[in-house]
């Protein structure tokens, strides 16, 4: 069945780091791929998407792109910020499945 | 103001007793989900609905039931036979014409004494 692996964490960054999480995924086909934030207490929210190999997801200075080749949708932002902190979760959605396959989460943690 | 809600924020309950998750949306979405999520754990899906009066087992549906009367409304009762209710439950939506995405309510923790 489809699975998706991120890195453990937690992960400790100073303000204005770069960040990058790792994520790959096992999927038939061409599934979709997911960044969801989570703060503290809350649900989840969308981060960034993207739909098919070489897409590039972006959105409050995160980026990640669709890596077919390594199967790969990899977490980066240049310079994070304190309000940066929260768990991150990638997923995806298997080719004509609209049901969610979450990673385990990674924690970020960004101190001024 | 659009978007999904969920309550109560904490809930507590004893050992043996069914309770009930509510989740309301407002977005006139025909899909909704319930997942569980369980520390250092990513989520699981529990019972999802694409259209009113019918709704499918998810991952780790055994000990839960859920109903889909309204479109808006998608309620998941703890039975006591879940053995280990204790958790963060997530109710969820998304629309037809982009399927894909999922929004999320802001969750209910569950503790069972």
């Amino acid at each position: 069945g489809d699975s998706v692996t991120q890195m453990e964490g937690p992960v400790t960054l100073s303000e204005e780091a770069c960040l990058t999480i790792n994520c790959t995924y096992t999927a038939t086909g061409y599934p979709s791929l997911f960044w969801y934030v989570q703060y503290p207490g809350e649900g989840l929210q969308l981060l960034l998407k993207a739909t098919k190999a070489d897409d590039k997801g972006s959105n409050k200075g995160f980026e990640a792109t669709y890596r077919k080749e390594t199967t790969s949708f990899h977490l980066e932002k240049g310079s994070v910020q304190v309000s940066d902190s929260a768990v991150y979760f990638c997923a995806l959605t298997g080719a004509g499945s609209y049901q969610l396959t979450f990673g385990k989460g990674t924690k970020l943690s960004v101190i001024p | 103001d659009g978007g999904i809600t969920q309550s109560p924020k904490y809930l507590f309950r004893k050992e043996g007793q069914n309770v009930t998750l509510s989740c309301e949306q407002n977005l006139n979405h025909d899909a909704m989900y319930w997942y569980r999520q369980d520390p250092g754990q990513g989520l699981r899906l529990i019972y999802y609905s694409q259209i009113v009066n019918d709704f499918q087992k998810g991952d780790i549906a055994e000990g839960y039931s859920v109903s889909r009367e309204k479109k808006e409304s998608f309620p998941l009762t703890v039975t006591s036979a879940q053995k280990n209710p204790t958790a963060f439950y997530l109710c969820a939506s998304g629309e037809d014409r982009d399927p894909d995405t999922q929004y999320f309510g802001p969750g209910t923790r569950l503790t069972v004494l």
